[in-house]
């Protein structure tokens, strides 16, 4: 069974700019889950989809979104980047999400903005 | 905010050493997962924990739940080099979705 791919691994921005990052869930799941993680915050949620809709959502400004297709693949934007974005984000999958049920991490998409 | 504290920051050992992680909230955990995270890598599930004074072993790691739920400890008995990585412990949301809120880690180096 394959696990959760994240595309793509390494981007460089430039600030202003915005970008796209791209999680495909293991088969099945349909909860998709997205952290950023630095070294100054550690791991902290974004927001989490499921069955295409927004359940949860991090303290993050509205410049991080996120969306999640029919076939549970998710895409997560930021825009008008600054440095402070300069992160590993990382994307999660769960059957179903919620209490007591295990998430699976992708590697993660290391994001420089320069 | 950090809601979980963790302990040490950092821990660098030789193989064959004991070591143990602390985890520590002022509010009650429903339930909390330890995660390991090697370098490159997603963090990759050790366990789940539920009930207060709950103890599971994992091959050389113990993993304990306080008995008031705002606390658990992570022992590994005689380190490898293969336990390097950053341990990080996380609690589980009380609903139904898909929210953890992870410690601040700890980042373990063991050397041969």
């Amino acid at each position: 069974k394959a696990g959760v791919t994240q595309t793509p691994r390494y981007l460089i921005k430039t600030r202003g700019q915005q970008v796209t990052l791209s999680c495909s869930p293991i088969s099945g799941h349909r909860s998709v889950s997205w952290y950023q993680q630095t070294p100054g915050q550690g791991l902290q949620f974004l927001f989490e989809y499921f069955s295409e809709t927004q359940r949860n959502k991090g303290n993050f400004p509205g410049r991080f979104s996120g969306r999640q297709f029919s076939n549970s693949r998710s895409e997560m934007n930021v825009s008008t980047l600054e440095l402070g974005d300069s992160a590993l984000y990382l994307c999660a999958s769960s059957p179903m999400g919620g209490g007591n049920t295990e998430a699976f991490f992708g590697q993660g998409t290391r994001l420089t903005v320069v | 905010t950090q809601l979980l504290e963790q302990s040490p920051q950092f821990l660098s050992i030789q193989e064959g050493e004991n070591l143990t992680v602390y985890c520590n909230s002022s509010s009650v955990f429903s339930s909390l997962q330890w995660y390991r995270q090697e370098p490159g890598e997603g963090p990759v599930l050790l366990v789940t924990v539920v009930t207060g004074g709950e103890v599971k072993k994992l091959k050389r790691l113990t993993f304990q739940f306080g008995d008031a739920r705002k606390d658990s400890s992570l022992h590994i008995t005689a380190a490898q080099t293969g336990d390097t990585g950053l341990y990080l412990c996380a609690r589980l949301p009380n609903t139904g979705f898909q929210k953890l809120v992870f410690g601040t880690g700890t980042r373990l180096l063991v050397s041969p």
